[in-house]
């Protein structure tokens, strides 16, 4: 079964204290990874795609880096403004291009 | 670029009433929409794919009767919840593919919250 497992659940961080925020997917034919950043009350807001084990993507404090099982959303001294959830989607290979979100990893950062 | 506004962004009405959501793309063409609905502390589910010109693809277990889809152009894609009842309150997001995007990225919109009282 088609399955995206991200964790912590919840996590919260010392402003400056560095973390790393996992997805797990087991799905068929992976045709890419997305993360995007929900804050409250609001729709996702697209961060990054990876398409393949090995590729990195950067932007601002964040990077984004990809294997064949998981993903990696590493924050560098992250700052309060980065407090939001998390949400890592896939789309499989053969599907109509539907995402498959996990559940997300809801990130507090206090100054 | 890659905007996607939804439209209204709060909504209350009575039981029994039905409510229409809009969704465009404003800076790009989407032949592909997705609504998806959100509860409270929880992830996207993903209600149906909406395709410019044809039928919507609804998932299991979405009323087709009860969340009708429009989407009659490229940059436009709506929702109505017929004859709402409470527990159709929510949050409903849409979502929108840009046309012939390799990547196929979605973009999403900012979100309706729907009350139903």
């Amino acid at each position: 079964e088609d399955q995206v497992t991200q964790s912590p659940e919840a996590l919260r961080l010392q402003e400056g204290e560095s973390s790393s925020l996992n997805c797990s997917y087991t799905v068929s034919g992976l045709r890419g990874l997305f993360w995007y950043r929900q804050d409250p009350g609001k729709g996702p807001e697209f961060l990054f795609t990876l398409y393949s084990a090995g590729e990195e993507k950067e932007k601002e404090r964040l990077k984004a880096t990809l294997t064949k099982k998981e993903s990696f959303l590493h924050i560098t001294a992250p700052k309060p403004e980065d407090s939001a959830t998390y949400l890592c989607a896939v789309i499989k290979g053969g599907s109509s291009y539907k995402l498959i979100f996990g559940s997300g990893t809801r990130l507090l950062v206090r100054p | 670029g890659a905007v996607v506004s939804q439209h209204p962004s709060w909504v209350i009405c009575k039981s029994g009433t039905s409510v229409k959501i809009e969704c465009r793309s404003l800076d790009f063409q989407a032949t592909t929409m997705f609504w998806y609905r959100q509860f409270p502390k929880q992830s996207l589910m993903l209600m149906a794919t909406s395709n410019e010109g044809s039928k919507a693809t609804y998932e299991q277990g979405v009323e087709k009767d009860k969340f009708l889809i429009n989407h009659a152009s490229l940059t436009l894609s709506t929702l109505t919840v017929t004859s709402a009842h409470p527990e159709d309150s929510s949050f409903y997001i849409c979502s929108a593919r840009v046309y012939r995007d390799p990547q196929q990225t979605q973009y999403f919109g900012p979100g309706t919250r729907l009350l139903v009282l």
